[in-house]
């Protein structure tokens, strides 16, 4: 089956701009997960979403938000971009949201702020 | 908050090892401990899942084992290859369940 698809690949956005990444979980997975990973800090929690509803969001500033689809989706969305958060920007999938099971990544989505 | 160290940051062998990456956390509440798999500018797989209650998980040249008395997971990769050139990461889940804490991983290079 499919694995968990993230949309785009890879983009360059200007400082000030906004972006929106798209994450497409596994069929029949409900909890959606958002990372970032930067050489210095390596992966950091950004949010989870398990039916369209936020259950734990980490340590960054509100201009990083998301939002998950009643077809488990999801987005998330950066506003007013700053040079920092130039990263690979990472979506992960599970059948629970409890942390039984085996989480699956997808390929990421590499984010250039210039 | 959990956190998840991993040593070493980069280990080099030849072809043929055996080797043994580390991973310590210091909550040992967990229900379980993952390991993955990164390759330069790609995303993680999913190597290995052990439960609490496990004390090992297998597959094929690959053994994770946990001690959680000890906060402590080890994955054991039997005859290294060059194909095994990749970032291990080891993440424990928070106590909600609902959020992995990783640790920096260890760049691991097999040399032909």
């Amino acid at each position: 089956k499919a694995g968990v698809t993230q949309t785009p690949r890879y983009l360059i956005k200007t400082r000030g701009q906004q972006v929106t990444l798209s994450c497409s979980p596994i069929s029949g997975h409900r909890s959606v997960s958002w990372y970032q990973q930067t050489p210095g800090q390596g992966l950091q929690f950004l949010f989870e979403y398990f039916s369209e509803t936020q259950r734990n969001k980490g340590n960054f500033p509100g201009r990083f938000s998301g939002r998950q689809f009643s077809n488990s989706r999801s987005e998330m969305n950066v506003s007013t971009l700053e040079l920092g958060d130039s990263a690979l920007y990472l979506c992960a999938s599970s059948l629970a949201s409890d942390g039984t099971d085996t989480i699956y990544f997808g390929e990421g989505s590499w984010l250039t702020v210039v | 908050k959990q956190e998840v160290t991993q040593i070493p940051a980069a280990l080099s062998v030849p072809e043929g090892e055996n080797l043994v990456l580390n991973c310590s956390f210091t909550d040992s509440a967990i229900y379980n401990l993952q390991w993955f798999r990164q390759d330069p500018g790609k995303g993680l797989t999913s190597l290995l899942l052990i439960q609490s209650s496990q004390r090992e998980q297998t597959s094929g040249r690959l053994n994770a084992s946990l001690d959680k008395s000890s906060g402590r997971s080890t994955l054991y990769i039997a005859a290294s290859q060059p194909g095994d050139s990749a970032t291990y990461l080891c993440a424990a889940p928070s106590n909600t369940g609902n959020q992995f804490y990783f640790g920096t991983g260890t760049s691991l290079t097999v040399i032909p």
